[in-house]
């Protein structure tokens, strides 16, 4: 399986501020995608991180509030804009497409937020 | 809109017993199903995919099972171990936007000694 790696780890924000994380991973693969699990919640998909091109955002999210980049294959970005605290969740990027299991989503380790 | 459920929320048995956790969705069009697991405060692990053409698929103790007819899986755990304590979430991809997944809402497992 393709390893995954985000930071930071965790954080720790006021409101008002932004907060960039960092998905990186070890071998190219076709999809990421970013997923926010809310407390107690479970996981909700923001949107796809296409390269060289705009992300693809799901109904709810939009581009102001969580800016993403794709500058190649194995790295990408979110940006959580303009913090509140209902924005404090566990944010976990996903690739899909590695090695020989073409249709299996694996996640990174995820990123805790949560804004003050 | 494809919905989720698993039954039960959460479930406590002791160290040994085989058990069962249940995923069902509304919308039986799907493309895979895959199963993970996710520890206290830590990000997710694959531990089955089974694409819409299968009816199981096996990986040590573990054993999902996929009716798309009647919108239901199952995960088998036999002779569980208190190392098996976890949240197990399931996750369906739709036909054309198999990549998405739309996750239910877990069963938290304890296995207790």
């Amino acid at each position: 399986s393709a390893v995954i790696s985000q930071k930071p780890s965790r954080d720790i924000c006021q409101r008002g501020t932004s907060l960039t994380i960092q998905c990186q991973v070890d071998s190219q693969v076709t999809m990421m995608f970013w997923y926010r699990q809310q407390p107690g919640q479970s996981l909700t998909l923001i949107a796809t991180a296409n390269q060289g091109s705009e992300a693809t955002y799901e109904s709810g999210f939009v581009i102001d509030k969580f800016p993403i980049s794709r500058p190649n294959l194995t790295f990408s970005t979110l940006t959580v804009s303009n913090m509140s605290p209902e924005d404090s969740s566990i944010y976990l990027c996903s690739v899909l497409g590695f090695g020989g299991a073409p249709n299996e989503q694996f996640f990174g380790p995820g990123t805790r937020l949560t804004v003050l | 809109k494809q919905e989720v459920t698993q039954i039960p929320a959460a479930l406590s048995v002791p160290e040994g017993e085989n058990l069962v956790l249940n995923c069902s969705f509304t919308d039986s069009a799907i493309y895979n199903l895959q199963w993970f697991r996710q520890d206290p405060g830590k990000g997710l692990t694959s531990l089955l995919l089974i694409q819409s053409s299968q009816r199981e698929q096996t990986s040590g103790r573990l054993n999902a099972s996929l009716d798309k007819s009647s919108g239901r899986s199952t995960l088998y755990i036999a002779a569980s171990q208190p190392g098996d304590s976890a949240t197990y979430l399931c996750a369906v991809g739709a036909f054309g936007t198999a990549s998405k997944l739309t996750f239910g809402t877990g069963t938290r497992l304890q296995v207790t000694l």
